[in-house]
């Protein structure tokens, strides 16, 4: 059983349009994340959602959207593509009460814009 | 906030070697934890051993262990006997007890045959 799953795993589209990436965990974890690794492979925090609550909310163009029907779920929303869209994006889990520590990666969604 | 540094863009090891990354950190928390994750090209995020700050003993795990300097605020991962399996892009990173999490930019490391 994958522990975080993301959909799609990859998906190429043309600027302006809108898509979504889906975000499942299975851990019973209470916080979901995420990440956008661009080409440099750097790694930036976008968003964070504890039980459904957003509390991480870095400087990200108000064209992304989260949203946590539940805590098993966090799913991103990006309107208006851009160029510089393009990235892998990352969903992640953590556990917060009775905190193990460790970051739960789902297998990354590559958004290549055309 | 914390930050995480890694001063290593890029490291090679020949095959059966051991080979040392390093990572500092800055923070003002007493409690957190650190962790170094590894990236194979299949990009897929995979924890390679973490370390609670409180706890004096530096973990290992397998051919994996780390040189944990809490002073010096430093955390350096060992990788004895290079395999070609462990290449891939290393990340160091520390979290709080808030579970927020903060990534260094990663060492891209090659073990050569």
């Amino acid at each position: 059983d994958t522990a975080v799953s993301q959909t799609p795993k990859y998906l190429v589209t043309q600027m302006g349009n809108d898509k979504s990436i889906k975000c499942e965990q299975n851990l019973g974890h209470d916080t979901m994340y995420w990440y956008k690794q661009d080409s440099k492979k750097f790694l930036k925090i976008m968003f964070s959602y504890n039980n459904k609550e957003l509390i991480i909310n870095e400087t990200v163009p108000n064209r992304f959207s989260p949203k946590s029907p539940d805590k098993a779920h966090l799913n991103l929303h990006i309107n208006s593509l851009e160029l510089g869209d393009s990235a892998v994006y990352f969903c992640a889990s953590s556990q917060v009460i009775r905190v193990t520590g460790e970051l739960f990666f789902g297998e990354g969604s590559r958004l290549t814009v055309l | 906030a914390q930050t995480v540094t890694q001063s290593q863009p890029e490291m090679s090891v020949q095959e059966a070697e051991t080979v040392t990354l390093s990572c500092t950190y800055d923070t003002s928390e007493n409690n957190y934890y650190l962790f170094w994750y590894k990236q194979p090209p299949s990009r897929q995020m995979i924890l390679v051993i973490r370390q609670e700050a409180y706890k004096q003993q530096n973990a290992t795990e397998n051919r994996f262990s780390v040189n944990f300097q809490k002073a010096a605020k430093s955390f350096s991962l060992k990788i004895s006997d290079s395999q070609l399996g462990d290449t891939a892009m290393y990340f160091c990173a520390s979290s709080n007890t808030g579970n927020q999490f903060y990534f260094g930019t990663g060492t891209s490391l090659t073990v050569i045959p």
